[in-house]
Formats: structure tokens, C-alpha cells, sequence
């Protein structure tokens, strides 16, 4: 168990849809990342925030956003769903405090897996 | 984008045997990590090693660093089916954020 928590576990829906990723880092991390990883993509790194600001964008689309709250949970949204959306979306928490980077290891949650169909 | 590129792709051993990954990169990096997953489940943290170090173990994993050259290797030892997963090594530099790359895929046969 890496300490870290995402919810839910699975998530099917239609396309044109909003859904909503939650992430719990490990106690005592203040950096979350989040990841997505597909088949044909391998892992992508979306976003990062630190102390409840975005400190980092990797390959995020204007579909999606992300906040990370004062109790330090991450939220994953994204909008306006496409059948391309459909992937496993990790989150990680670290407590490097560096901006942008991960200069210590990273947990990662078991992951959401979201379908839309 | 992705910053380290792991190879293989897949590879494919009998228990007992040594496992080698490498994973090249494109820029100048602070440390390295190497990550292994099972299929579908989250990443679990394998081993950092920092640009100033050339080489690290842990347990049966041992890993080298050649900045020079720009790349990595993880060798597992003594190979077991349990072994059988992703690893994946991910860079982490000034410019930019934490990258993983494609991974490479190992099967331990029994």
C-alpha cells in the first residue's frame, strides 16, 4: 500500500461527459502529480501541484483541470469526454518540494480507470 | 514529451536468469529513477540514483548510471516469474518535470 488513494477504482461513461478524478496523497506529501497512461501513449504527465498551487503542466488538455485543495486531496476534472479520453489515470504525491520536479521518489495510487464509450 | 527511452521494448527470460533494461535520455538530469508496474496497478518506486552516482543496488537490482553517455541500466539478478512486469525509468532535470518512458516489458518464465 503506497499511502496513496484515488477514487473510484473504475468509471464508464458517454462521451460529452464530465467526470470528476480524486486523488488523497500520502500523509506529509505536499507534491501530487498526475498521470495519464494509455496504451499508444505510454504514461504522460499532466499536472503537478504543490501546497495547493499548480507548479507544473505537462501535456494537460484545455478539456482538463485540476486543483488541489487546503487538506492537500487532488482533484482530476475533465470535460467534454472523448472516446481518446478513455485511460488509466494515475496520481502520485512526493514531498519534494521542488518545483516541477521529483527529486524523490514518488508514490503512486492504484490508479482510476476511466472508459468512455 | 517523453524524456527516457527504455530498452527493449519486451523482453522475455527463464527464471533464474539476469535481466537488463536500459534507458537512454536527451538532457542533462538531476537523478533517475527506475519504477516497476504490474499490469494495470500503480507504479511502485524501485530505485533513485542521483546524477553524481554511478551505480546503486538494492537487493537483487542494481543500477548504473553513465551521464556522459546519457543512459541507464537496471539489472536484475536471479530473475523470479514475480518479476514478471513493467519497469520504467523516469529523469528528472531543471527544465523539466518528472518523464517516464515507455517502459519495457519483461516476462519471467518459470
Amino acid at each position: 500500500d503506497s499511502g496513496v488513494t484515488q477514487t473510484p477504482k473504475h468509471l464508464i461513461t458517454a462521451t460529452g461527459q464530465r467526470v470528476t478524478l480524486r486523488c488523497s496523497p500520502r500523509s506529509g506529501d505536499l507534491s501530487v502529480y498526475w498521470y495519464q497512461q494509455s496504451l499508444d501513449q505510454g504514461l504522460q504527465f499532466l499536472i503537478q501541484y504543490y501546497n495547493g498551487e499548480e507548479r507544473a503542466k505537462g501535456n494537460i488538455l484545455e478539456r482538463f483541470s485540476a486543483q488541489q485543495f487546503p487538506d492537500l486531496h487532488s482533484e482530476l476534472n475533465l470535460s467534454s469526454l472523448e472516446l481518446g479520453d478513455s485511460a488509466l489515470y494515475f496520481c502520485a504525491s512526493s514531498v519534494s518540494p521542488s518545483a516541477g520536479r521529483m527529486n524523490t521518489e514518488a508514490f503512486f495510487g492504484q490508479g482510476t480507470r476511466l472508459t468512455v464509450v | 514529451s517523453q524524456q527516457g527511452e527504455e530498452d527493449p521494448q519486451a523482453l522475455s527470460i527463464q527464471e533464474g536468469e539476469n535481466a537488463t533494461m536500459n534507458c537512454s535520455y536527451k538532457t542533462s538530469i538531476n537523478n533517475l529513477q527506475w519504477y516497476r508496474q504490474n499490469s494495470g496497478r500503480g507504479l511502485v518506486h524501485l530505485i533513485l540514483i542521483r546524477s553524481n552516482e554511478r551505480e546503486k543496488h538494492s537487493g537483487r537490482l542494481r543500477v548504473t548510471l553513465d551521464t556522459s553517455k546519457k543512459s541507464s541500466s537496471l539489472l536484475i539478478t536471479a530473475s523470479r516469474a514475480a518479476d514478471t512486469a513493467s519497469y520504467f525509468c523516469a529523469t528528472d532535470s531543471k527544465d523539466n518535470d518528472m518523464r517516464f518512458g515507455a517502459g519495457t516489458r519483461l516476462t519471467v518464465k518459470p
